[in-house]
């Protein structure tokens, strides 16, 4: 079975400033990785994922991630935080990316990203 | 638009009572699910659907039904709430039911139940 650990709960940075969001994920076989976001008050918001292919994955809003799989890592990273990008972050594990199912995601219990003016 | 939909977004009731949260897409995804979100949980599936007429249980099942005569729509009912199932209720869909593919997710219905 696979597991997502979100190693913080609540994250402060400052505009302009790097942002790490670190997640640690168990899984048997090959698997998928995703992150969320949530802004306040919405549904969760695809940024990125990851399926077997580059380890270094591109998302939207300039955030990335890189899969590791000898530290069984996938943290998000962003070069600077903009005021806009406080919200909560989801990170979720699919077992298997080929045959796993969508049904058997396992989420995170995620991270509060502040960003101070 | 295209999207998910959830109605309502905000609901309050009564312990003892029936409440049925409604969920429509307009992608003509074949899957759909119902998550509930509770702090310190992340979300967890309540049911999920492949297909009009075709629904199985997920994680946390336990006083909830659900139906789906056609593709758009997936109802998520509570026959008699209890106030464990005080929550934020998501919706979302897929395309294909293979590990590496994202889910689109609805606004949510948050539920408090007295």
């Amino acid at each position: 079975a696979q597991s997502v650990t979100q190693l913080d709960s609540h994250v402060s940075v400052s505009e302009g400033t790097p942002v790490l969001l670190r997640c640690n994920y168990s899984s048997s076989y090959s698997p998928s990785l995703f992150w969320y976001v949530q802004h306040p008050n919405k549904g969760l918001q695809l940024l990125l994922k990851y399926t077997s292919a580059a380890t270094l994955v591109k998302g939207i809003n300039g955030f990335e991630a890189e899969f590791k799989k000898s530290e069984t890592s996938f943290h998000l990273t962003k070069p600077s935080a903009h005021m806009s990008d406080a919200a909560e972050y989801f990170c979720v594990v699919s077992e298997d990316w080929a045959s796993g199912s969508a049904r058997q995601l396992t989420f995170g219990s995620g991270t509060q990203l502040t960003v101070l003016p | 638009d295209a999207g998910i939909t959830q109605s309502p977004r905000y609901k309050i009731t009564e312990t003892g009572r029936q409440v049925t949260l409604m969920c429509h897409q307009t992608w003509s995804h074949s899957y759909m699910f119902w998550y509930r979100q509770d702090l310190g949980h992340g979300l967890r599936l309540i049911y999920y659907s492949a297909a009009a007429d075709i629904t199985d249980k997920g994680e946390v099942p336990d006083g909830y039904v659900v139906s789906r005569s056609k593709t758009e729509n997936f109802p998520l009912t509570l026959e008699s709430a209890t106030r464990s199932q005080t929550s934020v209720y998501f919706c979302a869909s897929s395309e294909l039911d293979r590990g590496n593919q994202p889910q689109h997710f609805g606004d949510g219905t948050r539920l408090s139940i007295l």
